[in-house]
């Protein structure tokens, strides 16, 4: 079993549509939580992370964990066109302190259309 | 622009061949990570290395190797190349040594070509 599991989509949505990204994880153990946008042909780029559970909102970014049944969620309000991108999860495995691996889903291709 | 420079942004090479990727990190950020990303494994760590040690080790190969110099420059090394091995190669730094999570930021990366 896959860390993390990622649906890779491709996902399509019309312009001002609210987005649902979603992934699960197998290891109760992980406590960090991150969401990275990567557009083509460039490096990823982290737009949130979130600690234990709850709520992270950031503009029309929301990050959402659920530990008790491993899933974490990214929601997009308003989608607009530049946020066609691909969208990974990743988890950051603890190991030893100072030791920052981390763990990434698949990516969703998201495509926003005007 | 994440302030992360890698080079070259592009390499064209034959099986069997040895190259190497370089990286600098950010102003002033110790860790260096190494990332492989293909489209059928994603994006997988590789390793860590934390102001000139290794620190943390994924699923590296033994043909790849990597270190970082007394500036803090990176170069990871591939050898032996096999076409499973074309892939984008990205490098990240982080600012602080401190504490159990450290932001990750990714230079633009290196495709590799192995024919």
């Amino acid at each position: 079993q896959k860390e993390v599991e990622q649906d890779p989509g491709p996902l399509s949505v019309p312009e001002g549509a609210i987005v649902s990204l979603n992934c699960t994880y197998s290891n109760s153990a992980f406590q960090y939580f991150m969401w990275y946008r990567q557009y083509s042909r460039k490096g990823p780029e982290l737009l949130m992370y979130t600690y234990s559970s709850g709520n992270k909102e950031d503009g029309r970014f929301t990050a959402q964990v659920d530990k008790s049944s491993k899933y974490i969620s990214l929601f997009i309000r308003d989608s607009q066109p530049s946020d066609s991108a691909t969208y990974l999860c990743a988890i950051h495995n603890p190991g030893i302190q100072g030791a920052q691996k981390l763990v990434f889903g698949q990516g969703t291709r998201l495509t926003i259309n005007p | 622009d994440s302030g992360v420079t890698q080079t070259p942004k592009h390499l064209i090479t034959a099986t069997g061949q040895r190259v190497t990727l370089r990286c600098s990190p950010r102003s002033g950020d110790l860790s260096v990570y190494w990332y492989q990303q293909s489209l059928d494994q994603g994006l997988q760590f590789l390793i860590q290395y934390y102001n000139g040690e290794e620190r943390a080790k994924g699923n590296i190969l033994e043909r790849f190797s990597a270190q970082q110099f007394p500036d803090l420059h990176s170069e990871l090394n591939l050898s032996s190349l096999e076409l499973g091995d074309s892939a984008l190669y990205f490098c990240a730094s982080s600012p602080r040594r401190g504490g159990w999570y450290n932001e990750q930021f990714f230079g633009p990366g290196t495709r590799l070509t192995v024919l």
